[in-house]
């Protein structure tokens, strides 16, 4: 049982590149975010998903864009990357909102020139 | 969305109960308390939530206050493993948001 599954791990980009994250999850969890993690920081909430089909915006959702055209995908896109977007990104998934425990990825760490 | 305040660090003595507090006195009826845990370089891991009551699982126990504003995670035998920056989060019954603050970094001492 793979749980949450973030592609790529690692990755360098250059500014003014796109790129997009993807997260994959096989529990059949109808919600799905994405949080980024500046050093010394807690995570901040960037975009979220209800459900197959829907997406809302978090805490800090300039700069990205996100996609769920299936339940167990969730992508995450910069469309055109700054280096304030370098971060770690982790995915999360849960089975019924708050009333559910979040289960995260192990996370991409960005970096952008 | 409701936010909650955490001491910035804490020391325990390995093999000793931990008490983590945490305050949140702005909190609605349908918020849910959650507590994760973050180990360097790794994703938070779950370790236990409630809404009312008192909670127990394999990991920890969960205290809440009678009028829901403050609650405490309890290790009630913390081990090299267990430090780690834990963070206690208001989730929406709605939504299921989880709002990190900057958490509890816990050390614990052998």
């Amino acid at each position: 049982n793979a749980g949450v599954t973030q592609t790529p791990k690692f990755r360098v980009l250059k500014t003014g590149q796109s790129m997009t994250l993807l997260c994959a999850q096989d529990m059949n969890h109808e919600y799905m975010y994405w949080y980024r993690q500046d050093p010394g920081m807690g995570l901040r909430l960037i975009h979220y998903s209800v459900g197959e089909g829907t997406t809302a915006k978090g805490e800090v959702p300039d700069g990205y864009n996100v996609s769920r055209l299936k339940k167990q995908n969730f992508l995450l896109g910069l469309e055109s990357a700054a280096p304030s977007q370098t971060s770690v990104y982790f995915c999360a998934s849960s089975r019924q909102g708050a009333i559910q425990p979040q289960h995260f990825g192990d996370g991409t760490r960005l970096s952008i020139l | 969305d409701a936010k909650t305040t955490q001491p910035n660090s804490m020391e325990s003595n390995e093999e000793e109960p931990v008490h983590l507090p945490c305050n949140h006195s702005t909190i609605s009826g349908t918020d849910y308390i959650h507590w994760y845990r973050q180990l360097p370089s790794q994703g938070p891991e779950y370790v236990i939530h409630g809404l009312t009551s008192n909670v127990n699982n394999r990991m920890a126990s969960l205290a809440i206050a009678e009028d829901r504003k403050s609650s405490t995670l309890i290790l009630h035998r913390a081990t090299l493993r267990d430090a780690a920056v834990y963070y206690c989060i208001l989730s929406s019954s709605n939504t299921g948001k989880l709002i990190f603050g900057q958490g509890t970094t816990l050390q614990v001492k052998p």
